[in-house]
């Protein structure tokens, strides 16, 4: 079974519509991520969190909003969908090492959205 | 202004050759540095880092990375190229301090290798 789960892998939504993309994780890290991932532009980052009571606040937040439901749950929204948020979303996970290296990400599957 | 940089939105080379895909950092301090591969539908996957020690890393499937701090540079390796390798490829820096950190992607260089 994958490490980092995402659901839906596709959704198509119309502009105005409320969406919700889920993450969860069996790998047991304390830290997740939102990305987006647009043509020529590579991943850009959303929200993080480094714990159910720690979220941050990426480079694009605007138009979004997350919850970490639990140390293996982090979901993102769309309060109301405009079409330039048609993407491809990633979910990531990190680890804290216990010498305080920071460690590679696990990414999901990521979620096809479209907004009409 | 940038942390990361990938110069060449596509890299073409045959394969049986060698292949590099280029990297550039901005970062203050010592970086970390990563490399993701993305094969189609499919999500990143890691490849290699940079922490510390040896300038020269190995990682997944014969790649390897150097790391040069006069030029700030951490370009992909490989010594004999696979049509297999053909995908996406980001190299990425850990931004920030100690409890405040984030990653910071490049734009992703797209590799194709001809048979």
């Amino acid at each position: 079974d994958a490490d980092v789960t995402q659901t839906p892998r596709n959704r198509i939504t119309k502009t105005g519509k409320r969406i919700m993309l889920e993450c969860s994780q069996t790998k047991g890290h304390d830290r997740m991520y939102w990305y987006r991932q647009d043509p020529g532009l590579g991943l850009r980052l959303i929200y993080y969190s480094f714990d159910v009571k720690d979220i941050n606040k990426g480079e694009i937040s605007d138009g979004y909003s997350v919850s970490r439901q639990a140390q293996a749950k982090f979901s993102l929204s769309l309060e109301s969908a405009i079409p330039n948020q048609t993407a491809l979303y990633f979910c990531a996970t990190s680890d804290w090492g216990s010498t305080g290296t920071y460690n590679e990400q696990f990414f999901g599957p990521g979620t096809r959205l479209t907004v009409l | 202004a940038q942390s990361v940089a990938q110069p060449e939105d596509q890299v073409n080379v045959a394969e049986g050759n060698p292949l590099t895909v280029k990297c550039t950092y901005s970062v203050s301090g010592n970086p970390y540095l990563f490399w993701y591969v993305q094969y189609p539908n499919r999500g990143l996957q890691f490849l290699l880092k940079y922490i510390t020690g040896d300038n020269l890393v190995k990682g997944s499937y014969g790649f390897e990375a150097e790391f040069n701090k006069s030029q700030t540079s951490f370009h992909l390796k490989k010594p004999s190229a696979l049509v297999s390798d053909s995908a996406l490829y980001f190299c990425a820096v850990r931004k920030g301090t100690s409890g405040t950190y984030k990653y910071i992607f490049g734009t992703g260089t797209r590799l194709k290798v001809l048979a």
